[in-house]
């Protein structure tokens, strides 16, 4: 089985700062992965997804991404903060251990300071 | 397009009740999951439908059961309600026979158990 860690449950950035939410992730197959931002009392968005190709995804709101296969990382990043970026993020992995499950990690909340 | 819709937002129930949690698809989606997502937590997989039918089922017991509608609506259906159980339920919809296809997800329904 795969499964996700996210190192941090908490990080705290200033706006304008580098946005940089850690997700490592153990699979024995190539893995698809996800990452998907959550707002107070909403459900989940996605933001972008690694499935084969291109190692740098770029997402939606100025986030990407880049799967590094050698370091089983997929780490999201965004050059400068926003105030609305404030939100839990979830890095997700699936693959033909899991099938169609998507197997989420913890989860890193952001809070963007003035 | 509404996206994936669920009922009711927020619920209360005892121990020992049972309870069903609904959900509508995107338009144009064939499949259905269910997670549960535990107070700071990641979301966890119960299960999924397809066709009607239960494709994968993570590590939940007996007591959640499914059930998915020819116009591709599904239901949760929880017996024997714990205080365990309280959570936040997530429906997603995603389209074809496909692992990497992107899944969205509905805003959830909030369940006390008290």
């Amino acid at each position: 089985a795969q499964s996700v860690t996210q190192l941090g449950s908490h990080v705290s950035v200033s706006e304008g700062a580098l946005v940089l939410l850690r997700c490592n992730y153990s699979s024995s197959v190539p893995p698809y992965l996800f990452w998907y931002v959550q707002y107070p009392n909403q459900g989940l968005q996605l933001l972008l997804k690694y499935t084969t190709g291109a190692t740098l995804v770029k997402g939606i709101n100025g986030f990407e991404a880049e799967f590094k296969k050698s370091e089983t990382s997929f780490h999201l990043t965004k050059p400068s903060a926003h105030m609305s970026d404030a939100a839990e993020y979830f890095c997700a992995v699936t693959s033909g251990n899991s099938g169609y499950a998507l197997n989420f990690g913890k989860g890193t909340s952001l809070l963007v300071t003035p | 397009d509404a996206g994936v819709t669920q009922s009711p937002t927020h619920l209360i129930k005892t121990r020992g009740q049972q309870v069903t949690l609904r959900c509508s698809p995107k338009s144009g989606h064939d499949t259905v999951s269910w997670y549960q997502q535990a107070l700071g937590q990641g979301p966890q997989f119960i299960f999924q439908y397809y066709e009607e039918e239960e494709r994968q089922r993570g590590n939940f017991p007996d007591r959640f059961s499914g059930h998915q509608f020819p116009n591709y609506s599904s239901e949760l259906n929880v017996n024997a309600l714990l205080l365990g159980d309280s959570a936040l339920y997530l429906c997603a919809s995603s389209s074809a026979n496909l692992m990497n296809t992107e899944a969205f997800f509905g805003q959830g329904t909030r369940l006390t158990v008290v």
